[in-house]
């Protein structure tokens, strides 16, 4: 799976857009782009992935580049449950199947703190 | 309603013992997984089973041996427990191997002394 590279941190105000950026110029054509969450002391939360169309759900917003090497996660509204470590993965698709494709390959992520 | 639930969430022991950690997802999924969580914060994949069936197994130490009794359960046990297994351990599960999302528990904080 392709790695990725994401900021360490970023800090966003209550009630603003919280863009994340995610850098993956290695990404292969059959490749997703997958946005995972952690709040504290919690589990991984599924947000959103994408091939290379935008993609938008409930939670989130996903933005992806024509040449599909960043992407750009957008939560429209912060709110102070959203500070989090945010993940961007890159990972085969989906239907593929095969030995590899469950796995989530977890980078560092981005440290969200949404702030009042 | 728990979709992933683990138990204990919190473990204590001594070094040289051996413990196990239970996942039962009531999701209906087919695949699971353990992830480890070390001290850095850094999340990896250590199994992954497909109705039952060990698919992934990411050098991991031989004192780790997961166990699917069936495809909603998958249990941990560890052997020998060292200092360096003290982590945060997640239990996952998905639909397929190569399923869209997970769903991961609340995790396992194991703490060897």
């Amino acid at each position: 799976d392709a790695k990725t590279t994401q900021p360490p941190s970023m800090d966003c105000a209550e009630g603003r857009a919280a863009n994340l950026p995610c850098n993956h110029s290695t990404i292969s054509g059959n490749e997703y782009v997958y946005w995972y969450r952690q709040i504290h002391s919690q589990g991984p939360q599924y947000i959103i992935h994408g091939l290379k169309n935008n993609e938008t759900n409930e939670m989130a917003s996903l933005i992806i580049t024509e040449d599909r090497k960043s992407s750009t996660l957008i939560l429209p509204h912060a709110t102070l449950r959203d500070t989090a470590v945010y993940y961007c993965i890159v990972r085969s698709s989906p239907n593929a199947g095969g030995t590899s494709y469950g796995k989530l390959t977890f980078g560092q992520g981005t440290i969200l703190t949404v702030h009042p | 309603d728990t979709a992933v639930s683990q138990t204990p969430k919190y473990l204590v022991t001594q070094m040289g013992n051996d413990k196990s950690i239970k996942c039962e997802q009531n999701l209906g999924h087919d695949t699971m997984y353990w992830y480890k969580q070390d001290s850095k914060k850094f999340l990896k994949i250590m199994f992954s089973y497909n109705n039952k069936e060990l698919i992934i197994n990411e050098t991991v130490p031989n004192r780790f041996s997961p166990k699917s009794p069936d495809k909603a359960h998958l249990n941990l046990h560890i052997n020998s427990l060292e200092l360096g297994d003290s982590a945060v351990y997640f239990c996952a599960s998905s639909q397929g191997q190569g399923g869209r999302e997970a769903f991961f528990g609340q995790g396992t904080r194991l703490t060897v002394v």
